[in-house]
């Protein structure tokens, strides 16, 4: 069966310095999809970047960058120079593509809660 | 401009009663979701659809219900027999049902049960 863990429940920083979020995967299809998103304290999931698995090149995005390691199972997210508006909880999330048309069966991680100061 | 709706965004109920949430996107996506979120916790897939008339039970399906009669419609019934209804719940839609298709949600419905 699939998981998502994200050990750090709860990160607070002081403004402008760099965070790196966790997460650790586990499945046994040699296909799948990695996803970030962030849930701001309206409500709602944004959706920031979606990694396959045959593909470990890391990606940068602006002020976001993704390293995905299968070595070690782990697809962490770094914020460089934080803000306060990057407050927020962020989810890791799995989808395995074993039953592709079986709808997008994503599996979440509990999420971290992030906290910027100023 | 494109999105989900979710209404309304506070519901309150007693315990009992069922209540109907709604979820409408105007974003032309074939798949459409819903989870629930509990306090410090991911979120759990309840049901889902890939087309219309047709809907899957998720991890969490019990004490819920669905229906899928448009496309753009997918709204969420919570019946009396959820043991416990109280939670945050979110819907979500996708272009395809395909694993790699990213999920873009609404605001939410935080639904309180007393």
């Amino acid at each position: 069966a699939q998981k998502v863990t994200q050990a750090q429940t709860e990160i607070s920083v002081v403004e402008k310095e760099d965070v790196t979020l966790d997460c650790v995967y586990e499945t046994r299809d040699t296909t799948y999809y990695l996803f970030w998103y962030k849930q701001p304290p309206s409500g709602e999931l944004v959706f920031l970047i979606r990694r396959n698995s045959f593909d470990e090149q890391n990606e940068i995005s602006g002020r976001y960058s993704w390293n995905f390691q299968k070595s070690t199972s782990s697809f962490n997210f770094t914020i460089t120079a934080s803000q306060v508006v990057d407050s927020a909880v962020y989810f890791c999330a799995l989808s395995e593509a074993k039953d592709n048309n079986a709808g997008n069966m994503l599996t979440f991680g509990g999420g971290t809660r992030l906290m910027v100061k100023p | 401009d494109g999105g989900i709706t979710q209404s309304p965004k506070y519901l309150f109920r007693k315990e009992g009663q069922n209540v109907t949430l709604s979820c409408e996107q105007n974003l032309n996506h074939d798949a459409m979701y819903w989870y629930r979120q509990d306090p410090g916790q991911g979120l759990r897939l309840i049901y889902y659809s890939q087309i219309v008339n047709d809907f899957q039970k998720g991890d969490i399906a019990e004490g819920y219900s669905v229906s899928r009669e448009k496309k753009e419609s997918f709204p969420l019934t919570v019946t009396s027999a959820q043991k416990n209804p109280t939670a945050f719940y979110l819907c979500a839609s996708s272009i395809s049902g395909t694993a790699n298709s990213p999920l873009h949600f609404g605001n939410g419905t935080r639904l309180t049960v007393t």
